[in-house]
């Protein structure tokens, strides 16, 4: 069956390193993914897509590779901030379908 | 611009009964998606609608049902509430709909529903 899966439940860090967050799929043709940010009682917001042809994205601190023979993704904030600290959901729509289906999310606390 | 606007922002039923919540996209924003969040499933798709037409439709039961209006505005209905119907029912707009090359969605604040 079709699985999204973000391997970590919570994330924390130190403030001013990397964060990585993972996200895995399996028994998907992928058309795009999409990382969302999500605040407590707040709906997500948007960040960043990737379509399953390109390798990397960037925006400003943020980096997102997709790598369809791992069947992963990864979302990098560098010099992270406290500000940073939220709920981090990945989600794929599928080829054909463009449905999205989301993961759980990453819960990711960033330490001062 | 005014971002989603969703109502009621919270609301108590009991099992049984019917609940109608409503969607508000961004202006000039055609496709609209409703999706529930829980601690346990995430946050799951329940359908999409562009141009008054229901484009998508998650793995949910006939009970939950949607519609869009002329305007883009959308409601959905559950019908005879379970306890497990508690939830954050959430709503997204979009310009176009998924797959049409501008799938930036904007979340709305969601509606809480509690089922007693």
């Amino acid at each position: 069956s079709q699985k999204i899966e973000q391997n970590s439940e919570a994330l924390n860090i130190q403030e001013g390193k990397t964060a990585t967050l993972t996200c895995n799929y399996t028994n998907y043709s992928p058309a795009y993914l999409q990382w969302y940010r999500q605040d407590p009682g707040r709906g997500p917001v948007f960040l960043l897509l990737i379509r399953e042809n390109e390798k990397e994205k960037r925006k400003e601190r943020l980096k997102v590779t997709f790598d369809t023979t791992l069947k992963q993704s990864l979302f990098h904030i560098t010099a992270s901030q406290p500000a940073d600290s939220a709920t981090y959901l990945c989600a794929l729509a599928g080829a054909g379908s463009y449905q999205l289906t989301f993961g759980k999310g990453t819960k990711l606390s960033v330490i001062p | 611009k005014a971002g989603v606007t969703q109502t009621p922002r919270y609301l108590i039923k009991t099992r049984g009964q019917q609940v109608t919540l409503s969607c508000s996209p961004i202006s000039g924003h055609r496709s609209v998606s409703w999706y529930q969040q829980t601690p346990g499933q995430g946050l799951q798709f329940l359908f999409e609608y562009f141009s008054e037409t229901q484009r998508n439709k998650g793995n949910f039961p006939g009970r939950f049902s949607g519609r869009q209006f002329s305007n883009s505005r959308s409601e959905m209905n559950v019908s005879t509430l379970e306890l497990g119907d508690s939830a954050l029912y959430l709503c997204a707009s979009s310009l176009a709909p998924q797959g049409w090359g501008q799938e930036t969605q904007y979340f709305g604040p969601g509606t809480r529903l509690l089922v007693l």
